[in-house]
């Protein structure tokens, strides 16, 4: 079974350009998470769908990011117009079954990530 | 609000000696705690996971991770490390009520020397 794949694995941009990152969740998955890591800070959540619904997108840093989930497949996550701060790792995540509450969980399977360097 | 504090952001060992990376987290509840693992080129990998019941838990790797509620830790452990070991490892909590989201540390580098 293939596991989450993220397109490309790195890009490298201007400040004002935009950037689109693509992640392809493993097949059967309903939830699907982007995180964010800035050079050697933490992991932070940035949002969550299920299928092609935003079940939360608190972690979302303005509206310069636009993610979207068409059809419940895969995701891209939009970066319009790039700033510097920008810069980091964004993952990718995917996990079974549909959120029916605190007291289920499910494993979230990373990808490897693409590193975005903004100039 | 959750949080996850990793206090070592680099740690080198030699092959074969015993390993501890150290998490201490802050969660209002009992919290489900997690460690994965970056190697180089790789997505993050899951290790091993606390939920409930026994607070000793073993992982994959020859990892394991003892839950301490009194100290609000969670930290790993391995007796012998391998050079294959050598990654960035990273603790986290989650998910919160009402969100699926996890709050990760900081993580810890490990270098292995041989």
């Amino acid at each position: 079974e293939a596991g989450v794949t993220q397109f490309p694995s790195h890009s490298v941009i201007e400040k004002g350009q935009t950037v689109t990152l693509r992640c392809d969740p493993i097949s059967g998955h309903d939830n699907l998470y982007w995180y964010r890591r800035v050079m050697g800070k933490e992991i932070k959540f940035l949002l969550h769908f299920v299928k092609e619904s935003k079940q939360d997108e608190s972690g979302m840093p303005n509206n310069r990011f636009l993610a979207e989930r068409t059809g419940g497949t895969y995701s891209t996550l939009k970066v319009q117009p790039a700033e510097l701060e920008d810069s980091g790792v964004y993952f990718c995540a995917s996990s079974q079954d549909p959120y029916i509450g605190i007291s289920s969980y499910n494993e979230q399977f990373f990808g490897p990530g693409t590193r975005l360097t903004v100039l | 609000a959750q949080s996850v504090t990793q206090p070592d952001i680099h740690i080198t060992v030699s092959e074969g000696a015993s390993l501890e990376l150290r998490c201490n987290y802050s969660y209002g509840a009992t919290p489900y705690l997690f460690w994965y693992v970056q190697s180089p080129g790789q997505g993050l990998q899951l290790l091993l996971k606390y939920f409930s019941g026994d607070t000793l838990v073993q992982g994959i790797k020859g990892f394991e991770a003892e839950f301490k509620r009194s100290q609000s830790s969670f930290n790993l452990r391995k007796p012998s490390v391998h050079w294959s070991d050598a990654a960035e490892y990273f603790c986290a909590v989650g998910p919160d009520t009402g969100r699926r989201a996890l709050t990760f540390g900081s993580g810890t580098r490990l270098q292995v020397q041989p």
